[in-house]
């Protein structure tokens, strides 16, 4: 079994639709990221958490909201759609206690491919 | 925002050619700069996390080199095979944050 999954793995929406993906770990990592890849721009920082009682915005947080349910849970929420929100969407995982730089390595799912019509 | 400049964007080898590309950033604040490899449908790997200026590290036929003071890394592959094909992302942190990825400079090896 896949260590991050995520759901669902495609998805086709309309404009203004509330729209929520899901990721769920089971690696016991404490920290976990969403992340947006567009072609061309590489991966671009959604929101990440470094353990349940914390949310930190990245780069692009705008028209997005997350919620850390529980340590092996993290959801990426779009309230309402809009079509430049079509992307391909990743989760990550990291492990604080691996000490140092390498709890920042990054273990991701396989991506949520969301169309925004 | 830490920028993280890759270049460059793409780049066509023949199998067996030696190549490299580069990660620029800033060098103030550096804590780790990390190089992950992401090939075509697939999600993102790690390859290497390196953190002191001068550091290198090796897998195979991968190397990459790090310059904290200027600002840079530099990633190797020697005698490039199809298999290398992907997408070849760099990024960086500072201490408690998470990381900003660079666009990514993709790879094709042709046989």
């Amino acid at each position: 079994d896949a260590d991050v999954t995520q759901t669902p793995r495609n998805r086709i929406t309309k404009t203004g639709k509330r729209i929520m993906l899901e990721c769920s770990q089971t690696k016991g990592h404490d920290r976990m990221y969403w992340y947006r890849q567009d072609p061309g721009l590489g991966l671009q920082l959604i929101y990440y958490s470094f353990d349940v009682k914390d949310i930190n915005k990245g780069e692009i947080s705008d028209g997005y909201s997350v919620s850390r349910q529980a340590q092996a849970k993290f959801s990426l929420s779009l309230e309402s759609a809009i079509p430049n929100q079509t992307a391909l969407y990743f989760c990550a995982t990291s492990d604080r206690t691996s000490g140092g730089p390498l709890g920042d390595t990054q273990y991701f799912g396989p991506g949520t491919r969301l169309t925004v019509l | 925002i830490l920028n993280v400049e890759q270049s460059p964007q793409s780049l066509h080898v023949q199998e067996g050619d030696s190549t490299n590309f580069t990660c620029s950033f800033p060098s103030s604040n550096f804590y780790a700069l990390h190089w992950y490899r992401w090939e075509t449908a697939k999600s993102p790997e790690a390859l290497f996390v390196m953190t002191l200026n001068g550091d290198e590290k090796k897998k195979g036929r991968i190397s990459a080199t790090l310059n904290t003071k200027e600002g840079y890394s530099y990633l190797y592959i020697k005698g490039s095979q199809p298999e290398d094909s992907a997408t070849y992302l760099c990024a960086r942190n500072q201490a408690g944050t998470a990381l900003i990825f660079g666009k990514g400079t993709t790879l094709s090896v042709s046989s």
